[in-house]
């Protein structure tokens, strides 16, 4: 069964204080794998999508990678607007390919 | 343009209403979703449609119905809810059925009174 755990599950930084969100998986066969950021009661908006061991991809401050068993997202120097919970979630290249399957989010707070 | 639109964003409705969530995408994606989404909880999938077509139902109990009327919108009607059937309903869209990244809507906030 394909599965997706992400840790912490919440992380408090100060303003400026560069982390890591981490998201391991195993999965039969990756097709993809996929970073959102959700605000409190808005669909979740899409960061990055990685497909191989290796790749990595950056927006503004985020910055995405991924071996064969996790991804981490990087934030450095985060602001306050970060704060937000953030998706993992991998789609299988095996047997139901259009599912996603997330993982349970890490919450960051970035406080002033 | 990446979005994906729903309407209403809120909805109050009793146990013996039937109501509708509309969700529209205007960027020539080939699969559409439905989500439900708990509060503190990750998304979960509930029906699939690959070119109008559905091709996954998620063991969503018959008092949710989906609908694709063309390949730009997607219906799920519902009628005789429970309470328990509150949540964050979610659209989202993407270009084919797999490997690519799914855009989200800003979802609709139903209740179940």
């Amino acid at each position: 069964e394909d599965q997706v755990t992400q840790s912490p599950e919440a992380l408090r930084l100060q303003e400026g204080e560069s982390s890591s969100l981490n998201c391991s998986y195993t999965v039969s066969g990756l097709r993809g794998l996929f970073w959102y950021r959700q605000d409190p009661g808005k669909g979740p908006e899409f960061l990055f999508t990685l497909y191989s061991a290796g790749e990595e991809k950056e927006k503004e401050r985020l910055k995405a990678t991924l071996t064969k068993k996790e991804s981490f997202l990087h934030i450095t120097a985060p602001k306050p607007e970060d704060s937000a919970t953030y998706l993992c979630a991998v789609q299988a290249s095996q047997g139901g390919s259009e599912k996603l399957v997330f993982g349970k989010g890490t919450k960051l707070t970035v406080n002033p | 343009d990446t979005e994906v639109t729903q309407t209403p964003k809120h909805l109050v409705m009793g146990m013996t209403n039937k109501k509708s969530l509309k969700c529209e995408q205007h960027m020539g994606h080939r699969a559409m979703y439905w989500y439900k989404q708990k509060a503190k909880k990750p998304p979960e999938l509930m029906f699939v449609y690959s070119y109008e077509k559905l091709s996954i139902n998620e063991s969503v109990p018959s008092r949710f119905s989906p609908e694709c009327p063309n390949s730009s919108l997607l219906n799920l009607h519902l009628h005789a809810l429970q309470p328990e059937d509150s949540a964050l309903y979610l659209c989202a869209s993407s270009q084919d059925v797999g490997g690519t990244g799914a855009f989200f809507g800003q979802g609709t906030r139903l209740t179940v009174v």
